[in-house]
Protein backbone atom coordinates (compact mmCIF):
# COMPACT_ATOMS: atom_id res chain seq x y z
CA UNK A 1 0.00 0.00 0.00
CA UNK A 2 1.14 3.55 -0.76
CA UNK A 3 1.74 5.45 2.56
CA UNK A 4 3.16 8.04 3.84
CA UNK A 5 3.87 9.00 7.32
CA UNK A 6 4.86 11.77 10.05
CA UNK A 7 5.36 11.26 12.79
CA UNK A 8 5.48 14.47 14.74
CA UNK A 9 2.22 16.14 14.63
CA UNK A 10 3.99 19.18 16.26
CA UNK A 11 7.62 20.21 16.37
CA UNK A 12 8.69 22.94 18.51
CA UNK A 13 11.90 24.84 18.48
CA UNK A 14 13.58 27.92 19.42
CA UNK A 15 15.19 30.16 16.39
CA UNK A 16 18.15 29.27 15.68
CA UNK A 17 18.55 25.50 15.91
CA UNK A 18 18.75 22.87 13.98
CA UNK A 19 15.23 21.59 12.81
CA UNK A 20 14.45 17.97 11.00
CA UNK A 21 10.92 17.46 10.42
CA UNK A 22 10.62 13.49 9.61
CA UNK A 23 8.88 11.69 6.81
CA UNK A 24 8.57 7.84 5.99
CA UNK A 25 6.90 6.07 3.33
CA UNK A 26 6.02 2.64 1.71
CA UNK A 27 5.88 2.30 -2.00
CA UNK A 28 6.64 -0.70 -3.88
CA UNK A 29 8.66 1.41 -6.87
CA UNK A 30 10.52 4.88 -7.71
CA UNK A 31 8.04 7.51 -6.25
CA UNK A 32 8.39 11.08 -6.53
CA UNK A 33 8.54 12.91 -2.79
CA UNK A 34 7.58 16.44 -2.31
CA UNK A 35 7.64 18.54 0.66
CA UNK A 36 4.27 20.88 0.48
CA UNK A 37 3.87 24.14 3.31
CA UNK A 38 0.86 25.99 4.26
CA UNK A 39 1.65 29.14 6.10
CA UNK A 40 -1.14 30.58 8.13
CA UNK A 41 -4.23 31.96 6.47
CA UNK A 42 -2.01 31.51 3.22
CA UNK A 43 -2.58 28.39 0.71
CA UNK A 44 -0.72 25.19 0.14
CA UNK A 45 2.29 26.00 -1.39
CA UNK A 46 4.93 23.56 -2.95
CA UNK A 47 8.60 23.56 -1.10
CA UNK A 48 10.96 21.17 -2.58
CA UNK A 49 10.62 17.83 -5.00
CA UNK A 50 13.44 15.76 -4.36
CA UNK A 51 14.24 15.63 -8.05
CA UNK A 52 15.16 18.69 -7.99
CA UNK A 53 17.66 18.03 -5.16
CA UNK A 54 17.64 22.16 -4.57
CA UNK A 55 17.55 24.21 -1.32
CA UNK A 56 14.46 26.47 -1.08
CA UNK A 57 14.44 28.90 2.36
CA UNK A 58 17.51 26.64 3.48
CA UNK A 59 15.63 23.87 3.70
CA UNK A 60 16.74 20.45 2.43
CA UNK A 61 15.36 17.19 1.61
CA UNK A 62 17.29 13.64 1.06
CA UNK A 63 15.89 10.82 -0.42
CA UNK A 64 16.90 7.66 1.76
CA UNK A 65 15.51 4.48 -0.31
CA UNK A 66 17.23 2.21 1.97
CA UNK A 67 15.32 3.81 4.89
CA UNK A 68 12.13 4.69 2.54
CA UNK A 69 12.59 8.19 4.42
CA UNK A 70 12.52 11.89 3.31
CA UNK A 71 13.43 14.39 5.97
CA UNK A 72 13.18 17.88 5.77
CA UNK A 73 16.10 19.60 7.02
CA UNK A 74 16.87 23.00 8.18
CA UNK A 75 19.79 24.16 10.12
CA UNK A 76 18.71 27.02 11.54
CA UNK A 77 15.10 27.76 11.67
CA UNK A 78 13.55 31.01 11.68
CA UNK A 79 10.28 32.24 12.97
CA UNK A 80 9.06 32.89 9.46
CA UNK A 81 9.22 28.92 9.18
CA UNK A 82 6.61 28.50 11.44
CA UNK A 83 4.03 26.59 9.19
CA UNK A 84 2.24 23.28 8.17
CA UNK A 85 4.56 20.87 6.78
CA UNK A 86 3.45 18.24 4.38
CA UNK A 87 5.25 15.12 2.98
CA UNK A 88 3.72 14.17 -0.10
CA UNK A 89 4.27 11.10 -2.62
CA UNK A 90 3.41 10.57 -6.17
CA UNK A 91 2.84 7.38 -8.19
CA UNK A 92 4.78 7.05 -11.22
CA UNK A 93 1.38 4.99 -12.03
CA UNK A 94 -1.77 6.94 -11.91
CA UNK A 95 -0.41 10.10 -10.66
CA UNK A 96 -2.10 10.77 -7.96
CA UNK A 97 -0.63 13.12 -4.68
CA UNK A 98 -0.49 10.72 -1.66
CA UNK A 99 0.07 12.98 1.62
CA UNK A 100 0.95 12.60 4.90
CA UNK A 101 -0.89 14.00 8.16
CA UNK A 102 1.04 17.01 8.50
CA UNK A 103 3.38 18.56 11.00
CA UNK A 104 2.98 21.91 12.81
CA UNK A 105 6.40 23.35 12.72
CA UNK A 106 6.69 25.98 15.52
CA UNK A 107 9.30 28.16 15.58
CA UNK A 108 10.09 30.59 18.85
CA UNK A 109 12.17 33.54 19.61
CA UNK B 1 -3.86 35.49 -13.95
CA UNK B 2 -6.04 34.19 -11.33
CA UNK B 3 -4.89 30.79 -10.48
CA UNK B 4 -7.03 28.24 -8.75
CA UNK B 5 -9.95 29.84 -7.68
CA UNK B 6 -12.39 28.07 -5.13
CA UNK B 7 -15.94 29.59 -3.72
CA UNK B 8 -17.44 29.67 -1.74
CA UNK B 9 -15.27 30.73 0.91
CA UNK B 10 -17.30 29.00 3.95
CA UNK B 11 -20.22 27.44 4.11
CA UNK B 12 -22.51 25.61 6.75
CA UNK B 13 -25.47 23.34 5.75
CA UNK B 14 -27.45 21.32 7.47
CA UNK B 15 -27.75 17.55 7.51
CA UNK B 16 -29.31 16.23 4.24
CA UNK B 17 -29.08 19.35 1.90
CA UNK B 18 -26.82 19.25 -1.13
CA UNK B 19 -24.54 21.76 -2.63
CA UNK B 20 -21.60 22.63 -4.70
CA UNK B 21 -18.60 23.81 -3.96
CA UNK B 22 -16.86 25.71 -7.04
CA UNK B 23 -13.05 25.28 -8.60
CA UNK B 24 -11.94 27.00 -11.19
CA UNK B 25 -8.28 27.66 -13.09
CA UNK B 26 -6.98 30.18 -16.04
CA UNK B 27 -3.88 28.11 -16.44
CA UNK B 28 -5.28 25.61 -18.89
CA UNK B 29 -3.91 22.79 -16.78
CA UNK B 30 -5.34 19.35 -17.63
CA UNK B 31 -4.55 17.64 -14.43
CA UNK B 32 -7.84 18.64 -11.65
CA UNK B 33 -8.13 17.29 -8.12
CA UNK B 34 -10.00 17.74 -4.71
CA UNK B 35 -8.69 16.68 -1.63
CA UNK B 36 -9.78 17.21 2.36
CA UNK B 37 -7.84 18.39 5.35
CA UNK B 38 -8.86 16.87 8.49
CA UNK B 39 -6.77 17.30 11.80
CA UNK B 40 -4.44 14.41 12.03
CA UNK B 41 -5.34 12.86 8.60
CA UNK B 42 -3.54 15.48 6.39
CA UNK B 43 -4.92 15.73 2.66
CA UNK B 44 -6.97 13.03 1.37
CA UNK B 45 -7.98 12.61 -2.41
CA UNK B 46 -11.26 12.49 -2.75
CA UNK B 47 -11.92 12.85 -6.87
CA UNK B 48 -9.39 13.65 -9.35
CA UNK B 49 -9.44 14.44 -13.51
CA UNK B 50 -6.85 14.13 -16.06
CA UNK B 51 -8.93 16.13 -18.66
CA UNK B 52 -12.71 17.39 -20.04
CA UNK B 53 -14.26 14.64 -19.72
CA UNK B 54 -12.40 12.26 -17.68
CA UNK B 55 -12.68 12.00 -13.98
CA UNK B 56 -11.65 9.16 -11.20
CA UNK B 57 -11.76 8.28 -7.44
CA UNK B 58 -9.95 9.08 -4.66
CA UNK B 59 -9.09 7.54 -1.52
CA UNK B 60 -12.52 8.73 0.01
CA UNK B 61 -14.48 9.62 -2.69
CA UNK B 62 -18.06 8.04 -0.91
CA UNK B 63 -20.73 11.04 -0.63
CA UNK B 64 -19.11 12.92 -3.38
CA UNK B 65 -19.65 13.19 -7.27
CA UNK B 66 -17.49 15.58 -9.21
CA UNK B 67 -17.94 16.01 -13.44
CA UNK B 68 -15.39 18.04 -16.01
CA UNK B 69 -17.34 19.18 -18.81
CA UNK B 70 -14.71 21.76 -20.18
CA UNK B 71 -10.60 22.59 -18.92
CA UNK B 72 -11.46 25.11 -16.41
CA UNK B 73 -14.06 23.87 -14.00
CA UNK B 74 -14.21 21.47 -11.99
CA UNK B 75 -17.28 21.33 -9.35
CA UNK B 76 -17.27 19.13 -6.13
CA UNK B 77 -21.06 18.41 -5.44
CA UNK B 78 -22.45 17.20 -2.03
CA UNK B 79 -25.64 14.83 -2.56
CA UNK B 80 -26.69 14.34 0.83
CA UNK B 81 -24.42 16.28 3.77
CA UNK B 82 -23.66 14.65 7.07
CA UNK B 83 -21.41 15.83 9.91
CA UNK B 84 -18.84 13.39 8.89
CA UNK B 85 -18.10 15.65 5.42
CA UNK B 86 -17.26 18.88 7.56
CA UNK B 87 -13.80 19.91 6.42
CA UNK B 88 -11.93 22.00 4.52
CA UNK B 89 -11.10 21.60 1.31
CA UNK B 90 -9.05 22.20 -1.60
CA UNK B 91 -8.87 22.33 -5.02
CA UNK B 92 -5.79 21.72 -7.15
CA UNK B 93 -4.56 21.80 -10.57
CA UNK B 94 -1.50 20.80 -12.47
CA UNK B 95 -0.21 21.06 -16.58
CA UNK B 96 -0.19 17.23 -15.90
CA UNK B 97 0.65 14.37 -13.51
CA UNK B 98 4.25 15.20 -13.10
CA UNK B 99 3.66 18.60 -12.70
CA UNK B 100 3.61 20.76 -10.08
CA UNK B 101 0.44 21.21 -8.46
CA UNK B 102 -1.57 24.68 -7.57
CA UNK B 103 -3.70 24.74 -4.84
CA UNK B 104 -6.64 27.09 -4.08
CA UNK B 105 -7.59 28.87 -1.12
CA UNK B 106 -10.03 26.32 0.65
CA UNK B 107 -13.58 26.17 1.22
CA UNK B 108 -14.62 25.44 5.26
CA UNK B 109 -17.31 23.40 5.08
CA UNK B 110 -19.69 22.84 8.47
CA UNK B 111 -22.44 20.35 8.51
CA UNK B 112 -24.82 20.34 11.34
Amino acid sequence: AQRVTQPEKLLSVFKGAPVELKCNYSYSGSPELFWYVQYSRQRLQLLLRHISRESIKGFTADLNKGETSFHLKKPFAQEEDSAMYYCALRALVGGKLIFGQGTELSVKP
Amino acid sequence: NAGVTQTPKFQVLKTGQSMTLQCAQDMNHEYMSWYRQDPGMGLRLIHYSVGAGITDQGEVPNGYNVSRSTTEDFPLRLLSAAPSQTSVYFCASSYGLSHEQYFGPGTRLTVT
